[in-house]
């Protein structure tokens, strides 16, 4: 059985604070990712990775930074936490693509929802 | 151009009755459609899934249909059950290598008993 699993279910920090989101894919999957789910907006991407220590920023990579030194690894890092940060945040990961015209499901984990006070 | 517009926000259908999602793209480039699923507390999960060469795609009780040229594609729920509640994305992608899949606004479905 597929599995993402994300360190926290629930995180409750102050503004300032340095935050880590840990995320773990025992798939073996190449491409792993984070989103932000805020309601009326659907998920949007922040950043992802396709490989080890590679990562590219995606439609809202600003206040976030990133972290895969494993494969099977994949950190979300909020160097100052603020409370427009505030949100449920999923990671997600995917095997490499079998080549043109062909797509891979993304494996979703269950959330970790952040408030920033 | 990579925005995906889905409607309604939200939706209240009966039991047995037709869930209807729409949703349109503008980028010409995409040519996969994925639908997930999400349920309260869990991670959205791929239901169904279409590429832009057929026009529609069945499932079960879930069918996507597609309008290539009028750039829409929407989510089919016959019979409607109340463990169909949930919250449904669409989405779209480009194979440019990295997959990178563009949602929509989300739809949070009742099914009513």
């Amino acid at each position: 059985d597929v599995k993402v699993t994300q360190s926290s279910r629930y995180l409750v920090k102050r503004t300032g604070e340095k935050v880590f989101l840990e995320c773990v894919q025992d798939m073996d999957h190449e491409n792993m990712f984070w989103y932000r789910q805020d309601p009326g907006l659907g998920l949007r991407l922040i950043y992802f990775s396709y490989d080890v220590k590679m990562k590219e920023k995606g439609d809202i990579p600003e206040g976030y930074s990133v972290s895969r030194e494993k494969k099977e690894r994949f950190s979300l890092i909020l160097e100052s936490a603020s409370t427009n940060q505030t949100s449920m945040y999923l990671c997600a990961s995917s095997s490499l693509a079998g080549g043109p015209g062909s797509y891979n499901e993304q494996f979703f984990g269950p959330g970790t929802r952040l408030t920033v006070l | 151009q990579q925005q995906v517009k889905q409607s309604p926000q939200s939706l209240i259908v009966q039991k047995g009755g037709i869930s209807i999602i729409n949703c349109a793209y503008e980028n010409t480039a995409f040519d996969y459609f994925p639908w997930y699923q999400q349920f309260p507390g869990k991670g959205p999960a791929l239901l169904i899934a279409i590429r832009p060469d057929v026009s529609e795609k069945k499932e079960g009780r879930f069918t996507i249909s597609f309008n290539k040229s009028a750039k829409q594609f929407s989510l089919h729920i016959m019979d409607s059950q109340p463990g169909d509640s949930a919250t449904y994305f669409c989405a779209a992608s480009m194979n440019t290598g990295f997959q990178k899949l563009v949602f929509g606004t989300g739809t949070r479905l009742l099914v009513s008993p």
